[in-house]
């Protein structure tokens, strides 16, 4: 099953809003990512946030990290449609070996922001 | 979408045939992966490889076949084993195999006949 899951699948607004996704983790990490991803396109890293971080700022978009919650959030304040575009959370998950290493993705929130 | 380049863009394969999905980087990153996208659904990985002449099967590795013989190229090969093909595909690369920034080529979509 996916390591993490976001919340809302959808989210409508309009431009100038702020949009807020959320994403719940099972299992301890050691550092949860954001990705975007427009429309048949590849993914673009936003941003990473590390286990000992609890917020994270860039530019328009401010994530924060809750562990003892396992859940992070991604604010993207004062929208525009060019935010149209879905976002997913990325969690590391080690191997049992341990020396392996690859990221878990959730099924991502489709944002769309409404001229 | 970076120093990472998929083609082709569409490809059509038809009953039986095996397929090839070229993915090449220019960043110097050891590690590479390969994940396959379905409508609806997040990433799922594929194979990968922290460093040339080496690969670990992902999640889903059943009816795909990966070679790593240059740092650069980390092609896919989807076998007539895999009976559920159509999908998008994304390669990505990263500096090291550690937990970190993963840069995603423009993605490869396949198409059954």
């Amino acid at each position: 099953s996916q390591q993490g899951e976001e919340d809302p699948q959808a989210l409508s607004i309009q431009e100038g809003e702020n949009a807020t996704m959320n994403c719940s983790y099972k299992t301890s990490i050691n550092n949860l990512q954001w990705y975007r991803q427009n429309s048949g396109r590849g993914l673009v890293h936003l941003i990473l946030i590390r286990s000992n971080e609890r917020e994270k700022h860039s530019g328009r978009l401010r994530v924060t990290l809750d562990t003892s919650k396992k859940s992070s959030s991604l604010l993207i304040t004062a929208s525009r449609a060019a935010d149209t575009a879905s976002y997913f959370c990325a969690t590391d998950l080690l191997n049992s070996g341990g020396s392996n290493y690859k990221l878990t993705f959730g099924k991502g929130t489709l944002l769309t922001v409404n001229p | 979408d970076g120093g990472i380049t998929q083609s082709p863009k569409y490809l059509f394969r038809k009953e039986g045939q095996n397929v090839t999905l070229s993915c090449e980087q220019n960043l110097n990153h050891d590690a590479m992966y390969w994940y396959r996208q379905d409508p609806g659904q997040g990433l799922r990985l594929i194979y990968y490889s922290q460093i040339v002449n080496d690969f670990q099967k992902g999640d889903i590795a059943e009816g795909y076949s990966v070679s790593r013989e240059k740092k650069e190229s980390f092609p896919l090969t989807v076998t007539s084993a895999q009976k559920n093909p159509t999908a998008f595909y994304l390669c990505a690369s990263s500096i090291t195999g550690l937990p970190e920034t993963q840069y995603f080529g423009p993605g490869t979509r396949l198409l059954v006949l």
